[in-house]
């Protein structure tokens, strides 16, 4: 069974660069697309971006130009880096599995069906 | 990007009710819709995509509906761990956007 585990520091310093990194246990990373997604306390969920197995990415424009998603398949990990933060990006960072593929009854199936438990990340100084 | 509109934000109901939620798109996604349940202090749990199909495990009490831009989630009598916030989400185009959230608390 597929699991996700997020790891990273959960205290970054204001206009630093917070890391965190995702580890894919229980099958393999190659042939799905591996997305970053963050939750703001008490507030609903924010798509960050994707990484595919081979390495193209898609990043949501709010967020592109502080963004970078990168992969490595020999340690079946990604990863993702958000630099320049600000207390708005205080959030649980989740990395979540989709599959982006046609489902035997023809049906797309893009949904994220396999999560991580969440890592909470606090910007404080 | 699209703006998905879940409706209502809240509502309190008891075990066994059949309930209902909404969700709205702010232009025609066809059938390229999730639902997830989150409980507090856990990861969502995807229950239902394109728009009708159940994901594997998930109870029957659970079901999907609609294409386009209106679609609905039903539970169809409601158990005590249903009581969750739910999100629907789109998966038409990128950026991949979620509705805001229906909290279902208990009466």
């Amino acid at each position: 069974q597929v699991q996700l585990q997020e790891s990273g520091p959960g205290l970054v310093k204001p206009s630093e660069t917070l890391s965190l990194t995702c580890t894919v246990s229980g099958g393999s990373i190659s042939s799905y697309y591996w997305s970053w997604i963050r939750q703001p306390p008490g507030k609903g969920l924010e798509w960050i971006g994707y990484i595919y197995y081979s390495g193209s990415t898609n990043y949501n424009p709010s967020l592109r130009s502080r963004v970078t998603i990168s992969v490595d398949t020999s340690k079946n990990q990604f990863s993702l880096k958000l630099s320049s933060v600000t207390a708005a990006d205080t959030a649980v960072y989740y990395c979540a599995r989709h599959r982006g593929i046609y489902d035997s009854s023809g049906y797309y199936d893009d949904a994220f069906d396999i999560w991580g438990q969440g890592t909470m990340v606090t910007v404080s100084s | 990007a699209i703006r998905m509109t879940q409706s209502p934000s809240s509502f309190s109901a008891s075990t066994g009710d059949r309930v209902t939620i909404t969700c709205r798109a702010s232009e025609g996604i066809s059938s390229y819709l999730a639902w997830y349940q989150q409980k507090p202090g856990k990861a969502p749990k995807l229950l239902i995509y394109a728009a009708s199909t159940l994901q594997s495990r998930v109870p029957s009490r659970f079901s999907g509906s609609g294409s386009g831009t209106d679609f609905t989630l039903t539970i169809s009598c409601l158990q005590s761990e249903d009581f969750a916030t739910y999100y629907c989400q789109q998966y038409s185009t990128y950026p991949r956007t979620f509705g805001q959230g229906t909290k279902v608390e208990i009466k």
